[in-house]
């Protein structure tokens, strides 16, 4: 399955500055998925990256707030923008391997803590 | 879209089999369950997936009935590092335009105690 490194794996920030987490895959892929997943909570999907188009963003989600680059088939970017305490939370990239149908593989996530 | 739903939390024993169960009443013909696995400070982790009936892998078996309205992992002899939140997830093989259904439920928080 493909192996996923996420960059940085934990920043501490100040409110209203922005960060980029960068996700690089191993191999070519098509689609990569970007989560989030709040202290103690489940998984939720904020965008869908496809490389030379918009990322499709998820009810909730606005491209101001969270923009996302995917400049070719084994990179994307995530921003998050003007941050508050309230986006504290791990950040996670994820891609569709070839194993099985569609099973995902993750990242091992972006630990940001804004104050 | 397969709404899932699981228990929130479960203790174990060490050495004892774990059975979780995720329901997914509306699961539709082209879907497949796929479990999950996450431990603290990683990503979650592929488990084992099914269609229907039972499969089994190195790590834990999946049992489907014949209505797939339900599935159950099944972790044989757990250990404390079995310790971790276990996720069902149920989308299509194939996944349309526009239509990913990446959605996890709240996952099952399973702790093994020595």
């Amino acid at each position: 399955s493909a192996v996923i490194s996420q960059k940085p794996s934990r920043d501490i920030c100040q409110r209203g500055t922005s960060l980029t987490i960068q996700c690089q895959v191993d191999s070519q892929v098509t689609m990569m998925f970007w989560y989030r997943q709040q202290p103690g909570q489940s998984l939720t999907l904020i965008a869908t990256a496809n490389q030379g188009s918009e990322a499709t963003y998820e009810s909730g989600f606005v491209i101001d707030k969270f923009p996302i680059s995917r400049p070719n088939l084994t990179f994307s970017t995530l921003t998050v923008s003007n941050m508050s305490p309230e986006d504290s939370s791990i950040y996670l990239c994820s891609v569709e391997t070839g194993a099985g149908a569609n099973v995902l593989t993750f990242g091992a996530g972006s630990r940001l803590t804004v104050l | 879209l397969a709404k899932t739903t699981q228990p929130i939390s479960m203790d174990s024993y060490e050495g004892q089999e774990v059975n979780i169960t995720c329901s997914h009443n509306n699961i539709a013909t082209n879907d497949y369950i796929t479990w999950y696995q996450q431990f603290p400070s990683q990503g979650p982790r592929f488990i084992i997936q099914g269609y229907k009936t039972k499969v089994t892998n190195e790590v834990a078996s999946l049992f489907i009935p014949a209505d797939r309205k339900s599935s159950t992992l099944s972790l044989p002899r757990v250990s404390l590092s079995d310790t971790a939140v276990y996720y069902c997830l149920v989308r299509p093989a194939y996944s349309g335009a526009g239509s990913y259904q990446l959605t996890f439920g709240k996952g099952t928080k399973l702790s093994v105690i020595p």
